[in-house]
């Protein structure tokens, strides 16, 4: 079975630039979670997908952020423009269901960085 | 915000020794869970404890869970090089995030042949 696919696995940006994360989770799986991890830290959440509907996007910067799951599939994540600040990894994660004993499965990211 | 905190934040050891690794968190859960992380690679999902267990094993893995101290602990016995990663602990959050999960700053753990 494959795993959660995610591509770019780098991106190499200037700031001021547009840029697009794309995750394809495992089959059959309803929860799509957008992580990012800066360096030297644990993974922080971005936005939560229940289906195609985003149910938690409260630590989405949403001046320059945007996300869609419009199939209730593949997601993407945007960032416009970019900010040096934004250079992390960018997980994509998903899980059967949003349950408080969920596994959820990472994806090996996409490592962004912004000169 | 990250709710959980490893210590120690680096650890070398040698393979057949046991590496101990902890983790702090501030408010109640449901669940902890660890997750191991190699070098330029996602997460992988390591073990689950329960708020009403206090000890899990699964294989060369053994968790404990402290609820009223709020702290648990991952220990690795008989490490091989495979092992070197960084391990992070992580808590549900609460219902309305969606049980997001809120993780620590990670133990990088090196383990030399």
């Amino acid at each position: 079975e494959a795993g959660v696919v995610q591509s770019p696995r780098y991106k190499i940006i200037e700031k001021k630039q547009p840029v697009a994360f794309w995750c394809n989770p495992i089959s059959g799986h309803n929860t799509l979670y957008w992580y990012r991890q800066n360096l030297g830290q644990g993974p922080e959440l971005l936005i939560r997908y229940e289906n195609e509907e985003a149910v938690d996007d409260s630590q989405l910067p949403k001046d320059r952020f945007s996300a869609e799951r419009l199939k209730g599939v593949d997601s993407t994540l945007k960032i416009q423009p970019a900010e040096l600040g934004d250079s992390a990894v960018y997980l994509c994660a998903s899980s059967l269901q949003g349950s408080s004993y969920n596994e959820q499965f990472f994806g090996p990211g996409t490592r962004l960085t912004v000169l | 915000s990250q709710q959980g905190e490893e210590d120690p934040q680096a650890l070398s050891i040698q393979e057949g020794e046991n590496a101990t690794m902890n983790c702090s968190y501030k408010t109640s859960i449901n669940n902890l869970q660890w997750y191991r992380q190699n070098s330029g690679r996602g997460l992988v999902h390591l073990i689950l404890i329960r708020s009403n267990e206090r000890e899990k094993h699964s294989g060369r893995l053994r968790v404990t869970l402290d609820t009223s101290k709020k702290s648990s602990s991952l220990l690795i016995t008989a490490s091989r090089a495979a092992d070197t990663a960084s391990y992070f602990c992580a808590t549900d959050g609460e219902i309305s995030s969606g049980y997001a999960l809120n993780f620590g700053k990670g133990t990088s753990l090196l383990v030399t042949p």
